[in-house]
């Protein structure tokens, strides 16, 4: 079974509306959570890293404040992207890492966002 | 700064015969990790076979295996007996240190097609 879930699996917005993307991590916990994008038939690309309590780290040439990043809990992190436009269609995955001493990477099954 | 380098954008094998997905990759620290990522057309990710950096043997896992050449900066997938389940898209990803909450960075990614 999944170990993080993510949700909503597709969302279809109007251009200027805001769309939350959650992760949960499922009977583990999660300190750090990576948020990535990937557009049609290219490579995931490194968004930003969550860490829970404090502020999320953003990748060079990502807009913090289009891209909120919120790890309330050692569970949850939240994906908000605000006043979305066509350009932001595209296929965000969210990422974990695995428990101590092992080597996994658990991904959400991502979320596949258009904007109209 | 870390890269990789997937260098087959696509390839095309036969069923049943054995495929070698090629990746290389570029760091300075002595203490990383490489993955293999396989995504079917449905986006999920799916965990393949990890190698780290201080590991004498390559890595095994059922048909996958993987081709490390340390003093090449090389991690090439090696799929035995390839099923036509095996087409997809495939990832080379590092993650810089052994820390599980370090980022991890992906290749350009390469679409493996099995023919029956």
């Amino acid at each position: 079974g999944a170990v993080v879930s993510q949700h909503p699996s597709r969302v279809i917005c109007k251009s200027g509306t805001s769309v939350k993307i959650e992760c949960r991590s499922l009977d583990f916990q999660a300190t750090t959570m990576f948020w990535y994008r990937q557009f049609p038939k290219q490579s995931l690309m490194l968004m930003a890293t969550s860490n829970e309590g404090s502020k999320a780290t953003y990748e060079q040439g990502v807009e913090k404040d289009k891209f909120l990043i919120n790890h309330a809990s050692l569970t949850l992190s939240t994906l908000t992207v605000t006043s979305a436009h066509p350009e932001d269609s595209s296929f965000y995955i969210c990422s974990a890492p695995g428990l101590l001493g092992k080597n996994i990477q658990y991904f959400g099954a991502g979320t596949r966002l258009s904007v109209l | 700064a870390q890269k990789i380098t997937q260098t087959q954008p696509g390839m095309f094998v036969q069923e049943k015969e054995a495929v070698t997905l090629d990746c290389t990759y570029d760091t300075s620290d002595q203490s990383y990790g490489l993955f293999w990522y396989k995504q079917p057309s449905s986006g999920e990710m799916i965990f393949l076979i990890y190698q780290g950096s201080y590991d004498e043997q390559n890595a095994t896992e059922g048909r996958y295996s993987l081709n490390f050449q340390k003093a090449r900066k090389s991690a090439n997938l090696v799929i035995s007996a390839s099923q036509l389940g095996d087409s997809a898209m495939y990832f080379c990803a590092m993650r810089e240190s052994y820390s599980s909450a370090s980022k991890i960075i992906f290749g350009s990614g390469t679409r493996l097609s099995i023919r029956p």
